[in-house]
């Protein structure tokens, strides 16, 4: 079975300093991985993607991750956090079998203090 | 380009009726999928459609029913309503050929409250 672990519900940074939200995955295949935002009253959107290539993955708004097949973890980072940035974070995995569904993680709740 | 649309953005139902909520996909896309969000939640995952038939199925159980039409849209229905049906629901749309990538496009959701 395939799954995600996200190791914080809730993350708190000053604006300008660096941001990090962990995940760690599960699954019996080679997955897909994602990461998605979900502003209040937003839907989702997806910042970024891994699919076997680069295991460094760059993204939307500055944000990238990291695959690491070793610690089976894809750790979500931006060097500088913005005050838009405040939202909820999720984890994805998608087992590469052709089989679509995605399995999200709990998500990491980002506030960012002025 | 139009995004995945949703309808209706709300809705408010009491126990033991049925209602049918509504998605558009992204132009282009061919294939829907529905997951329920509850408060605090990550989205989980229900079923998906793809050339009108339902192709796989999450944990829910049979009084979520769906339908994909031949345009692609498509809609969710949920029978006798339990208060723990109160929740976001999702859909998002992809292509079928898309493969590994399989970027799926969320619609911005239909918040339905169960009295």
């Amino acid at each position: 079975a395939q799954s995600v672990t996200q190791l914080d519900s809730h993350v708190s940074v000053s604006e300008g300093t660096p941001v990090l939200l962990r995940c760690n995955y599960s699954s019996s295949y080679s997955p897909s991985l994602f990461w998605y935002v979900q502003h209040p009253n937003k839907g989702l959107q997806l910042l970024l993607k891994y699919t076997s290539a680069a295991t460094l993955v760059k993204g939307i708004n500055g944000f990238e991750a990291e695959f690491k097949k070793s610690e089976t973890s894809f750790h979500l980072t931006k060097p500088s956090a913005h005050m838009s940035d405040a939202a909820e974070y999720f984890c994805v995995v998608n087992k590469d079998t052709g089989r679509r569904a995605l399995t999200f993680g709990s998500g990491t709740r980002l506030q960012v203090q002025p | 380009d139009a995004g995945v649309t949703q309808s209706p953005t709300h809705l408010i139902k009491t126990r033991g009726q049925q209602v049918t909520l509504r998605c558009s996909p992204k132009s282009g896309h061919d294939t829907v999928s529905w997951y329920q969000q509850a408060l605090g939640q990550g989205p989980q995952f229900i079923f998906q459609y793809y050339e009108e038939e339902e192709r796989q199925r999450g944990n829910f159980p049979d009084r979520f029913s769906g339908h994909q039409f031949p345009n692609y849209s498509s809609e969710l229905n949920v029978n006798a309503l339990l208060l723990g049906d109160s929740a976001l629901y999702l859909c998002a749309s992809s292509l079928a050929s898309s493969g590994r990538s399989n970027e799926q496009f969320f619609g911005p959701g239909t918040r339905l409250t169960v009295l």
